[in-house]
Parts: C-alpha cells; structure tokens; sequence
C-alpha cells in the first residue's frame, strides 16, 4: 500500500533562519507532488507541484522553494524564513492519471 | 481549471443529511468534480469524484446536475465526527498537474 510521510510535525524557527521540510512517499512511482500551505484557518495554498523529476512548477512568487532530487521525494526550503512563512505545509501525491490526491498530516511551522 | 463557488458555513443536526452545495458554472465538458474534507489540523482527506452521473460510495453521494454547473455532496447521516471543512474542486483528470483548493464549506455538525 502507498503511504506518505512528512516531517516534522511542528517546527519553531527564528526569522532569517533556513527551512528544509521533507515529504516521501512509498508503495508507488513516478507520483504527482504537491505542497500546500495554509494560514490562519482554512483555504489551502498550491505552492509548487511536480511531475517528476526535477520538473517543478511554482504556483505563487515567495520565499520558498522546492525540489524533487528523487522520484519519491519532495523537499520543500528556505534560505531566509519570513514570519509570514508561519502556517501549515501539507505535501500531498496523486498518481499520474490524476485521480484522487493523499495528504500527509502536515508541519505546522511558526516562525518567530 | 474552473473556480467553485461554495457557502462559508452550515450546520447540521446529527442524525440528519447533511446536503452541502457547490457552485461551478465554468466548468468545461472534460473537468472533474471532487470533493475533500479537512478535520481541523489534519491533511484533507478525499471523498468522492464524479463527471456528469451521479456517484455513491460509502462516505457519501454526489449530484451533479444536468447541466454539470452544479453539484450537492450529501452525508446521508450526519455525525459529529462529520464537523470539518468541505472542498469542491473541479479538475481535468487524466493529465496530472495541479489540484487548486478554494475556501470550503465549514460543516458544524450538532447533537
């Protein structure tokens, strides 16, 4: 069966400081992969997807970035954290063909 | 992929349907309906997908109108475990790439 993985589940981090959250997933290949944030409450962010590797598309100008070194894994960093970086990462995969897409239980990250 | 347009906020009594509507009257003849929830502070979880037939699985039903620019998740028996933020989105399948959220429907099931 397919699970992914994604940690840590909390993160305190001073302003100015790099971020590295990291997101696997196992049981399948070549996965779509997403990372999400959300801030105060509800509505989900799409920061960036992937299609495979190396292929990163960002949805929104920001201070973060990503990357897929792997075909399973998705790294999602920092060099320089904002206090507007505070929220809650959500990596999430589908397959290819795009059915439904799975969450990993997220990484709730203030910055202070 | 075309927007959705969803109420902020229902409620619920337990026990009862809960019916939770969705709007997307640009949606294209290839994109998807899905729909997730989120329980507060967990990833969202997926519920159900359809593209013009009405769709049941074991959380839920969907109705999609005839005219596919509208649509009902129906939780046919409401309980408190139910309270959590629903989303509708709608997508073209088959093609990979992104899956964009809108602001949900905040469902508050009550005893």
């Amino acid at each position: 069966s397919q699970t992914i993985h994604q940690w840590p589940a909390t993160l305190v981090q001073p302003v100015g400081s790099p971020l590295s959250l990291e997101c696997t997933v196992e049981g399948t290949s070549n996965p779509n992969l997403y990372w999400y944030r959300q801030a105060a409450g509800r509505g989900l962010q799409l920061l960036f997807y992937s299609v495979g590797i190396g292929q990163i598309s960002s949805e929104v100008p920001q201070n973060l970035s990503a990357s897929r070194p792997q075909d399973r894994q998705f790294i999602l960093s920092s060099k320089k954290l904002l206090l507007s970086d505070s929220g809650f990462y959500l990596c999430a995969w589908s397959y290819t063909q795009a059915t439904e897409a799975f969450f990993g239980q997220g990484t709730r990250l203030t910055v202070v | 992929d075309a927007k959705t347009t969803q109420p902020t906020s229902m409620d619920c009594a337990e026990g009862r349907a809960a019916n939770l509507p969705c709007n997307h009257s640009t949606i294209s003849g290839n994109e998807y309906v899905y729909w997730y929830r989120q329980i507060h502070s967990q990833g969202p979880q997926y519920i159900i997908h359809g593209l013009k037939n009405n769709e049941t699985n074991e959380m839920a039903s969907l109705i999609i109108t005839e005219d596919r620019k509208s649509s009902t998740l129906i939780l046919p028996h409401a309980t408190l475990r139910d309270t959590a933020v629903y989303y509708c989105i709608v997508r073209v399948d088959n093609q990979g790439g992104k899956l964009i959220f809108g602001q949900g429907t905040e469902l508050s099931v009550k005893p």
